[in-house]
């Protein structure tokens, strides 16, 4: 039990499918994260939400839509995706917004994305 | 801009032998360090960390020291084991509040018995 829980573990879609990652944080953090990896490349951060306000866009395409209703659970809604966006996308969290000192990531297992 | 720089794998090792896997950086200021450590099928773990230059981090055997004036984060181990088969992953906090953490590409680390 890693304490930020994801599902689902696996998901194949389509093209044209619509679908939505859950990330759910049982720590009491207020600050969660959506990354992105790929083979062979950097861990890239896609978003991040302090105390459920978007704080961060790292030029995601819009087909890629975060969600984050409340401190603990947050969301990345898919649709019309490519199949380069096949990869393995984690969750994340921590106290507050910043990991300088004594605040590190607090990451989920990961759900393993293919799209079709 | 911040990047990591990690030493490419795959690092293939018997067991008990030293680890070295070489991390440097770049950043303006005095940003955190980090090791984290990704096992097959999990997501990432923080290993260790270092706030401040001439830091050492430790744990599970394994070691890193914060130098700033090579802009290095070398993590090492004595004896590796079979289990500390993983991909590792050395990282920086960017000073900001948004808590933006700039990983490296990871390095693939197998031990064979």
């Amino acid at each position: 039990e890693t304490g930020v829980t994801q599902t689902p573990r696996h998901l194949v879609m389509g093209m044209t499918n619509k679908k939505s990652l859950k990330c759910e944080q049982h720590l009491g953090h207020n600050a969660m994260y959506w990354y992105k990896q790929s083979a062979k490349k950097p861990l890239e951060l896609m978003f991040v939400y302090n105390f459920k306000e978007q704080t961060e866009n790292n030029s995601v395409p819009s087909r890629f839509s975060p969600e984050c209703p409340n401190s603990s659970h947050l969301f990345l809604h898919l649709h019309t995706l490519q199949p380069e966006d096949s990869a393995l996308y984690l969750c994340a969290s921590s106290p507050k917004g910043v990991v300088g000192i004594g605040s590190p990531l607090h990451f989920g297992n990961g759900t393993r994305l293919t799209v079709t | 801009g911040n990047s990591v720089t990690q030493m490419e794998g795959p690092v293939t090792l018997s067991e008990e032998a030293f680890l070295t896997i070489n991390c440097t950086y770049t950043a303006t200021g005095y940003p955190s360090l980090f090791w984290y450590v990704q096992y097959p099928g999990e997501g990432l773990q923080l290993l260790l960390k270092a706030t401040k230059a001439d830091d050492k981090g430790s744990n599970k055997g394994f070691e890193a020291t914060y130098r700033k004036e090579t802009t290095s984060f070398h993590l090492e181990k004595g004896s590796v084991q079979v289990s500390d088969s993983a991909v590792y992953f050395c990282a920086l906090s960017e000073l900001s509040n948004t808590g933006k953490l700039i990983f490296g590409q990871g390095t693939t680390l197998q031990v064979k018995p």
